[in-house]
């Protein structure tokens, strides 16, 4: 069975500070793996995904995720946080080659950017 | 915005009742899929359909089904509600075939509280 684990409940940085936003993954084969934000009152956004091409993904709004499979890991990065980056962020995994678009979401990482 | 959109956003149902909540896919989209969102947590697959058949299914009971329509719109409907079925329902749109290759848009939800 497919899941992720998000490592981090809640992540508070000041604006201009990196974000590292943790997610770990668990799969018997090669996922894919997204990252979606979820703004209050608004529906989800994709942020970045990645399918086996190139290991580092550039995603929208400066995020950036890096695939490493020796670790099981998928982290989200972004080198200076925004106070619009304030946001639910959920780190994703879906089976390859599956018959249907099934999502599997992590629990979320709530982040707080301090002024 | 997305080009997916629900209703209502908001309803307040009594247990025991059936709801029914509505989605209009993105043009061009033949494939649904349904999502709840308990609070605090992320989102779980529901269902999904294609071309008017549901073709998977999450770990949901009976009681939730669904319709898709020739326009590709489509229904989540929930029989005999329980307290616990109060959550974010998300609706999202997509092409056929996995998610490595589509890209997955979601409306903003019909929050559903049941009293």
């Amino acid at each position: 069975a497919q899941s992720v684990t998000q490592l981090d409940s809640h992540v508070s940085v000041s604006e201009g500070t990196p974000v590292l936003l943790r997610c770990n993954y668990s799969s018997s084969y090669s996922p894919s793996l997204f990252w979606y934000v979820q703004h209050p009152n608004k529906g989800l956004q994709l942020l970045l995904k990645y399918t086996s091409a190139a290991t580092l993904v550039k995603g929208i709004n400066g995020f950036e995720a890096e695939f490493k499979k020796s670790e099981t890991s998928f982290h989200l990065t972004k080198p200076s946080a925004h106070m619009s980056d304030a946001a639910e962020y959920f780190c994703v995994v879906s089976p390859t080659g599956g018959a249907t678009n099934k999502l599997i979401f992590g629990t979320g990482t709530l982040l707080a950017v301090q002024p | 915005e997305t080009g997916v959109t629900q209703s209502p956003t908001h309803l307040i149902k009594t247990r025991g009742q059936q709801v029914t909540l509505r989605c209009s896919s993105q043009s061009g989209h033949n494939t649904v899929s349904w999502y709840q969102q308990a609070l605090g947590q992320g989102p779980q697959f529901i269902f999904q359909y294609y071309r008017e058949e549901e073709n998977g299914r999450g770990n949901f009971p009976p009681r939730f089904s669904g319709l898709q329509f020739p326009n590709y719109s489509s229904e989540l409907n929930v029989n005999a509600l329980e307290l616990d079925d109060s959550a974010l329902y998300l609706c999202a749109s997509s092409l056929a075939g996995d998610s490595a290759g589509n890209t997955i848009y979601f409306g903003e939800g019909s929050w559903l509280t049941v009293v």
